[in-house]
């Protein structure tokens, strides 16, 4: 099953731009977690934020979780083409063991 | 140099085929977890396992299995019963399963011929 859908599905920003990328999930969790793919490659995790946290940041990256409305949007501040990739969320749902992910952003920063 | 490697990186399978992908951890870590990412798609979680000798099945485990003899390894065999097996399986860890970040290996691509 996947959870997590992002919005929006594709992006292109020029460089120094700022890019946001939101995801929406179902069910109660414990976590939610942002990773980042190049092409052809396995995932990096970017942030991890608790069901009670509302915003955390990391560098260029800012993150909020809204419980209530069951979404969290990942903002990259001053993108550089070096931040093309695909960004997806991963939610820890409570009372399951592993990490279910959305179908991602694709996100393009041109130079 | 610690990490999760995935091998081998290309993988082509005759229809038919029985295919074993390895993963392999230095991390010391307890949990271990296989995916599949068709293009332009998420990843959908096939098995995974908390402790050596134990694992359960995730969303997609049909014509797939594991095996979980050893901390460090994890592989993933597709049988001949997985009718689509064509895409790209990452394989990852964690420090247990509590909720934790997981550790990404660099995938392998399986074309069935």
């Amino acid at each position: 099953s996947q959870q997590g859908e992002e919005d929006p599905q594709a992006l292109s920003i020029q460089e120094g731009e700022n890019a946001t990328m939101n995801c929406s999930y179902k069910t109660s969790i414990n976590n939610l977690q942002w990773y980042r793919q190049n092409s052809g490659r396995g995932l990096v995790h970017l942030i991890l934020i608790r069901s009670n946290e509302r915003e955390k940041h990391s560098g260029r990256l800012r993150v909020t979780l809204d419980t209530s409305k069951k979404s969290s949007s990942l903002l990259i501040t001053a993108s550089r083409a070096a931040d093309t990739a695909s960004y997806f969320c991963a939610t820890w749902d409570t009372g399951r063991r592993a990490l279910t992910f959305g179908s991602g952003t694709r996100l393009q920063v041109q130079p | 140099d610690g990490g999760i490697t995935q091998s081998p990186k290309y993988l082509f399978r005759k229809e038919g085929q029985n295919v074993t992908l390895s993963c392999e951890q230095n991390l010391n870590h307890d949990a271990m977890y296989w995916y599949r990412q068709d293009p332009g798609q998420g990843l959908r979680l096939i098995y995974y396992s908390q402790i050596v000798n134990d694992f359960q099945k995730g969303d997609i485990a049909e014509g797939y299995s594991v095996s979980r003899e050893k901390k460090e390894s994890f592989p993933l065999t597709v049988t001949s019963a997985q009718k689509n097996p064509t895409a790209f399986y990452l394989c990852a860890s964690s420090i247990d399963g509590n909720y934790n970040e997981q550790f990404f290996g660099p995938g392998t691509r399986l074309t069935v011929l």
